[in-house]
């Protein structure tokens, strides 16, 4: 049963634009949330994360917003550039847990 | 600083040999990590090491065994590979108990089993 899930495979967004991409999960005892952002032939870079105990963190283009009641949170690009056709990772962590559970990805492709 | 390394780059084996991929870290970081990625199923945890001397299975064990050789080196070993092996694997190190839970990953291996 998958504890984190990202629903969307791919999105495709205009330059410029805002990119959302969404995460659910499903184990309440994840205090931490994490993005990861992934291109071909490399591994994951760490982006953006969340504690449990905020509803919103913000780092320039890339804001991660928490709704712990919907277990849900989305990671927004805002604006999209090209270089943000990637593949991203919503993860997350239980109870300093060092193990992090990781979602399916999410394929950004970011239109000129 | 190097941070994660990974060896080899790219491997092809045959049904039944063996093989180990080799990982090191730089940063003095207590915990390290096996993952492999095969499409549209993520990134799942094969085994990870909390600190030198200790090893725990995650979620995707069967078929490997890992050795934590020293605080810098985590090394995953196929006894026999099978197809169903055929995937990119990554090795990732944290410091322990880090407040974002941060893991740094490496490049990954391609292993292809025929």
């Amino acid at each position: 049963d998958q504890q984190v899930k990202q629903n969307s495979p791919s999105l495709s967004v205009q330059e410029g634009r805002i990119s959302i991409l969404n995460c659910d999960y499903t184990n309440s005892m994840f205090d931490y949330f994490l993005w990861y952002k992934k291109y071909p032939a490399e591994g994951p870079t760490f982006l953006i994360s969340i504690s449990s105990i905020k509803d919103k963190n913000e780092d320039g283009r890339f804001t991660v917003f928490l709704n712990k009641s919907a277990k849900h949170l989305s990671l927004h690009i805002v604006p999209s550039q090209p270089g943000d056709s990637a593949v991203y990772f919503c993860a997350a962590s239980a109870n300093r847990d060092d193990k992090i559970i990781f979602g399916k990805g999410t394929r950004l492709h970011i239109l000129p | 600083n190097a941070g994660v390394t990974q060896t080899p780059k790219f491997q092809v084996l045959k049904t039944g040999q063996s093989m180990t991929l080799q990982c090191a870290q730089d940063m003095n970081h207590n915990s390290m990590y096996w993952y492999r990625q095969d499409p549209g199923m993520g990134l799942r945890l094969i085994y990870y090491s909390a600190s030198e001397g200790t090893t725990d299975k995650g979620e995707v064990p069967n078929g490997y065994n890992v050795s934590r050789l020293n605080k810098r080196e985590f090394s995953l070993r196929l006894e026999s590979a099978a197809p169903s092996q055929t995937s990119v694997y990554f090795c990732a190190s944290s410091p322990v108990r880090a407040a974002t839970r941060e893991q740094y990953f490496g490049p990954g291996t391609r292993l292809t089993v025929t």
